[in-house]
Order: structure tokens, then sequence, then C-alpha cells
């Protein structure tokens, strides 16, 4: 079994439409993170938690919101789906104060 | 605000020749760097990594040339085998920050 699993690995939603993608570790990192790539732009950093208490904003933050239910969980929602939100997300987790992030299968992500 | 570039989007290399990735960045704050691995339909990899104290770390037949005072680092493959064929990012951060900012990927073939 994966270390840092993500549901579901694809999902295709309509414009507006409310959709949550989840993040499961059992690694028992405290830090975790929600990155997307899309073409040319590399991997780009939307939220990260480093413990159930603190939630931050990464770069690309707009149109996101997370939930760190527990230490194992961190959850990414898009309140109202845009297609321009199409993309492949990844979750991450490390352990401070350890450098190496440990990264998800990815979920593709199709905004119609 | 790519603070963080790999400006080749792809390479080509022979079986067992040597393959060398550029990454270059802007912020010389950043003290510690990694280069990341991915394959189709699976999540980034670590690969190797080193501290701004150093100039070079080797693992095997990977190994990490970083030049601060350029702001730029490499990875060299050697020999090239077909199991490297893959997308290679470059990562950077401020230990402090905990955050790692990712460049666009490298996309290396290794042909027979």
């Amino acid at each position: 079994d994966a270390d840092v699993t993500q549901t579901p690995r694809n999902r295709i939603t309509k414009t507006g439409k409310r959709i949550m993608l989840e993040c499961s570790q059992t690694k028992g990192h405290d830090r975790m993170y929600w990155y997307r790539q899309d073409p040319g732009l590399g991997l780009r950093l939307i939220y990260y938690s480093f413990d159930v208490k603190d939630i931050n904003k990464g770069e690309i933050s707009d149109g996101y919101s997370v939930s760190r239910q527990a230490q194992a969980k961190f959850s990414l929602s898009l309140e109202s789906a845009i297609p321009n939100q199409t993309a492949l997300y990844f979750c991450a987790t490390r352990r401070s104060p350890n450098t190496e992030a440990f990264f998800g299968q990815g979920t593709r992500l199709t905004v119609v | 605000d790519q603070q963080v570039k790999q400006n080749s989007p792809s390479l080509s290399v022979q079986e067992g020749r040597i393959s060398i990735l550029n990454c270059d960045y802007t912020n010389s704050m950043f003290d510690y760097f990694l280069w990341y691995k991915k394959y189709p339909a699976e999540g980034p990899t670590f690969l190797i990594s080193i501290s701004s104290i150093k100039d070079k770390n080797e693992d095997g037949r990977f190994t990490v040339f970083l030049n601060k005072s350029a702001k730029h680092l490499s990875l060299h493959i050697v020999p090239s085998q077909p199991g490297d064929s893959a997308v290679y990012f470059c990562a950077a951060m401020i230990q402090g920050a905990q955050k790692l900012v990712f460049g666009q990927g490298t996309r290396l073939t290794i042909n027979p």
C-alpha cells in the first residue's frame, strides 16, 4: 500500500461544481502539502499545513480551500470549479526537520 | 516570478552517455536543493539533494553540483540507462521556511 494515498485518481467535473480531493498518509509526518502541476509550469504550491491547527496559503491558493481533519488527512476543496483548474494535483508529506518530501500518485482533475 | 528555472523542457541522450540536467535559481536565500524524478501516472520521487554548504553530492550514478555564485545547479547521470527516462524536477527551499519551490521540469529521454 502507498504511504501517501490520494483519492480519487481521476475526476471529471462540471464548471461550478464543488469537488474535494483527499489525501491520507501512513508515514506519521507532521507536514502536508498540496501542489498542482501544469505543463511548462512545474509544481506550484497551493496550501500547506504543519499540524492540525496550522494551515498556510501557498503561491496559488485563490479558488481553493483545505481542511486538515487529522494529522494523517489533508483535503483540498474547489468550492466552484472552473476550467483553468484542470490540472494534475499532488499531495506531499514531510517530517520536520527533514527536507525530503514524499508524494502521492496524483489526482488528474478535468473541469468541463 | 519563477524563482527556480529549468530552461530545457526536454533532453535526449544516448544510452551509456552522460546526462546533464540544469537548474537556475534567483533567490539567494535558498539553502537546500533537491532533485525529483517523475514517471507518467506516478508522483515525483526524491532522487538526490545538496546543502548550500557543499558544492557536490554523489549517490551512485547521480551527482549534483552546486555553484552558489552563479545560482546554478546541475544533475549528472552517468552512465545513462533507459530506466532514467522520466521528467526531472529541480526544487529549492529555505530550510526555516519549510516550503519547496519547484522548477518547470525537464523531460529526459534515453535512447538505446
